[in-house]
């Protein structure tokens, strides 16, 4: 049972593009929305995290949009660059227990130069 | 400040055999998680400690076991291997639980072949 869909699979984007990954979440108790960063040979890095009481978040270049009644999340990257191509990972997480995310099955990013 | 560290980097084992990963948290943390991730997946969580007890159990059978130390650090084993258990194994420290425990630090992980 996958609790968290993501799409596209991979992704393909011209240097300066706006490349767009969506998650969508079906356990309405989830409370933390993150997204990692994980380049080749590495662990997953925290990139921006959102909570399902404000609809946006900017940190820099990304940006997490929040659809509470759509039950959907997604990840924009502004002016994208090369250095930007690596896997993206969505996660939901819900409160109580051990805190754990689940996370979706990732996104494949290729900025083009 | 260091970061989280796990080792062996890489590790190939027979079907059958058992394997211990190591992993050292981030200094100030006393929380670690282990994940499976399998080629072209997201990471799947197998457990966690929380000062050195298991604070929660994912999916994995009861050969997926684990150990936290008093410095924090942790031991993933797996016993009796199967080919399926081929993955890359992270290892994620956090400060405690709650809010506190919500930014996850991962190591590098351990990529684990099983032939």
């Amino acid at each position: 049972q996958q609790q968290v869909k993501q799409s596209p699979q991979s992704l393909i984007v011209q240097k300066g593009g706006i490349p767009i990954i969506n998650c969508a979440y079906e356990n309405t108790a989830f409370d933390y929305f993150p997204w990692y960063q994980q380049f080749p040979g590495k662990g997953p890095a925290l990139l921006i995290a959102i909570r399902p009481d404000v609809s946006e978040k900017k940190e820099g270049r990304f940006t997490i949009s929040f659809n509470k009644s759509a039950k959907q999340f997604s990840l924009h990257i502004m002016d994208s660059q090369p250095g930007d191509s690596a896997t993206y990972f969505c996660a939901a997480r819900r409160p109580g227990g051990s805190y754990i995310p689940t996370f979706g099955r990732g996104t494949s990013l290729i900025v083009h130069p | 400040e260091t970061g989280v560290t796990q080792s062996p980097t890489h590790l190939i084992k027979t079907r059958g055999q058992q394997v211990t990963l190591r992993c050292s948290s981030q200094s100030g943390h006393n929380t670690v998680s282990w994940y499976q991730q399998a080629l072209g997946q997201g990471p799947q969580f197998i457990f966690q400690y929380y000062r050195e007890e298991e604070n929660g159990r994912g999916n994995f059978p009861p050969r997926f076991s684990g150990l936290q130390f008093p410095n924090y650090s942790s031991e993933l084993n797996v016993n009796a291997l199967e080919l399926d258990d081929s993955a890359l194994y992270l290892c994620a420290s956090s400060e405690g639980l709650g809010l506190s425990g919500e930014k996850l630090f991962f190591g590098s992980g351990t990529q684990l072949s099983v032939l």
